[in-house]
């Protein structure tokens, strides 16, 4: 099965918001509400900061925000700030054949 | 708060197979909520799952990798390994060891080794 499918970059100024969108099938993030997103600095271990779609493991900025409608799920980050320059990658179950599938990643670049 | 060592050759040789442990202190792996497992980054690329086992021994691996892969448990040592056959160089990746949250406490990894980078060469 092939990977999620993410914007390979986006950007926004300090203060600003962005949203990076995750595009699976019916069979993944259509199907389940188990989408997980994960920030990664270069060199560094990915940290999750979305889980099932929408909830913040505890000591996660409530500036991140995740929804979906239909076969796409969304991260949102308000009021960006420069240490939120990273790699983000999206994750969803998908069955208990494939069981789970990343996104490509997007690098998010603060002006 | 849980922390992970991972262990094991950094090199590996094409054909042979890639061995890594990852041992886990701060926490017990015998938890029923948790399964443990690895993820792989080839460098410069994406994020791919390599596979989960619970404590009982109950374990998920991807499908492109199913036929090379193998995940075992030692709770005595609080440990579980990886195991990969006949690597070649698309094998070169950093590889980490994480938790499975997969219960009514969520469905994601909540924690990751710092990661270690096995190259695939001869």
């Amino acid at each position: 099965q092939s990977a999620l499918t993410q914007p390979a970059s986006v950007s926004g100024s300090p203060g600003q918001s962005i949203t990076i969108s995750c595009t699976g099938t019916s069979s993944d993030v259509g199907s389940y509400q188990l989408v997980s997103w994960y920030q990664q600095h270069p060199g560094k271990a990915p940290k999750a900061m979305i889980y099932e779609g929408s909830k913040r493991p505890s000591g996660v900025s409530n500036r991140f925000s995740g929804s979906k409608s239909g076969n796409t799920a969304s991260l949102t980050i308000s009021g960006l700030q420069a240490e939120d320059e990273a790699d983000y990658y999206c994750c969803s179950y998908a069955g208990s054949s494939t069981f789970v599938l990343f996104g490509g990643g997007t690098k998010l670049t603060v002006l | 708060q849980l922390q992970f060592q991972e262990s094991g050759p950094g090199l590996a040789e094409p054909s042979e197979t890639l061995s890594l442990t990852c041992t886990v202190s701060g926490g017990s792996i015998s938890g029923s909520s948790y399964y443990w497992g690895w993820i792989r980054q080839p460098p410069g690329k994406g994020l791919e799952w390599i596979g989960t086992i619970h404590y009982s021994g109950s374990n998920s691996y991807n499908p492109s990798l199913k036929s090379r892969v193998t995940i075992s448990v030692d709770t005595s040592k609080n440990q579980f390994s990886l195991r990969l056959t006949s690597v070649t160089a698309a094998d070169t990746a950093v590889y980490y060891c994480m938790r499975h949250v997969d219960s009514t406490l969520g469905y994601y990894f909540d924690y990751w080794g710092q990661g270690t980078l096995v190259t695939v060469s001869s």
